[in-house]
């Protein structure tokens, strides 16, 4: 069966420090990996997914992610936070053989102080 | 470009009642995917429709059943309804039934069942 984990229930930065929000998968076969964003009340918003190729991949509103096939993680990442980056984010894993079927983790919640 | 729609925004049951949720996808797309997000949780797949065909399941009770309709909109039906079926029901829709696809959400029903 395959998983994913976000050990991180919250992650507090300061405006303008680096943030990462961690990620790791347990899957059998490839996965397809993706970072979703939340805003209270409302759906998940697509940021980047790593489909193949260059293991660092770049998304929306600054944010990069970087798979890492041998320790099975695709942690999120952005230079520069904003205040407002807060927000709960969530990863998730589709394998190539199982489309559709997408497993997400429980979410990290991520604040942005001033 | 119309995003992805969802009604009701919110709905009250009962134990044993049925519910229908409903989705539009977004505009171009033929394939839509539900997910039930219950609090504190990420979301958990339910099932997938491509080009009005079930394409992949997870692991819900056969009281859980979907629709597709030719213009790719779709239902969510659960039958008798439970305690623990109270949750954010998301919806998604996608370009085609592939893995590598983004997911396009939109801004759930929340289902409360007393």
């Amino acid at each position: 069966a395959q998983s994913v984990a976000q050990p991180e229930d919250q992650v507090n930065v300061a405006e303008g420090n680096p943030l990462t929000v961690k990620c790791t998968y347990s899957v059998s076969g490839n996965p397809y990996l993706f970072w979703y964003v939340q805003y209270p009340n409302r759906g998940l918003q697509f940021l980047l997914k790593y489909i193949t190729g260059d293991n660092l991949v770049k998304g929306s509103y600054g944010f990069e992610a970087e798979f890492n096939k041998s320790q099975t993680s695709f942690h999120l990442k952005k230079p520069s936070a904003l205040v407002s980056d807060s927000a709960l984010y969530f990863c998730a894993a589709v394998l190539n053989t199982n489309a559709g079927k997408s497993t997400f983790g429980d979410g990290t919640t991520l604040t942005v102080k001033p | 470009e119309t995003g992805v729609t969802q009604s009701p925004t919110h709905l009250i049951k009962t134990r044993g009642q049925q519910v229908t949720l409903r989705c539009s996808s977004q505009s171009g797309h033929n394939t839509v995917s539900w997910y039930q997000q219950a609090l504190g949780q990420g979301p958990q797949f339910i099932f997938q429709y491509y080009r009005e065909e079930e394409n992949g399941r997870g692991n819900f009770p056969p009281r859980f059943s979907g629709l597709q309709f030719p213009n790719y909109s779709s239902e969510l039906n659960v039958n008798a309804l439970e305690l623990d079926d109270s949750a954010l029901y998301l919806c998604a829709s996608s370009s085609e039934g592939s893995s590598t696809d983004t997911q396009y959400f939109g801004p759930g029903t929340r289902l409360t069942v007393l």
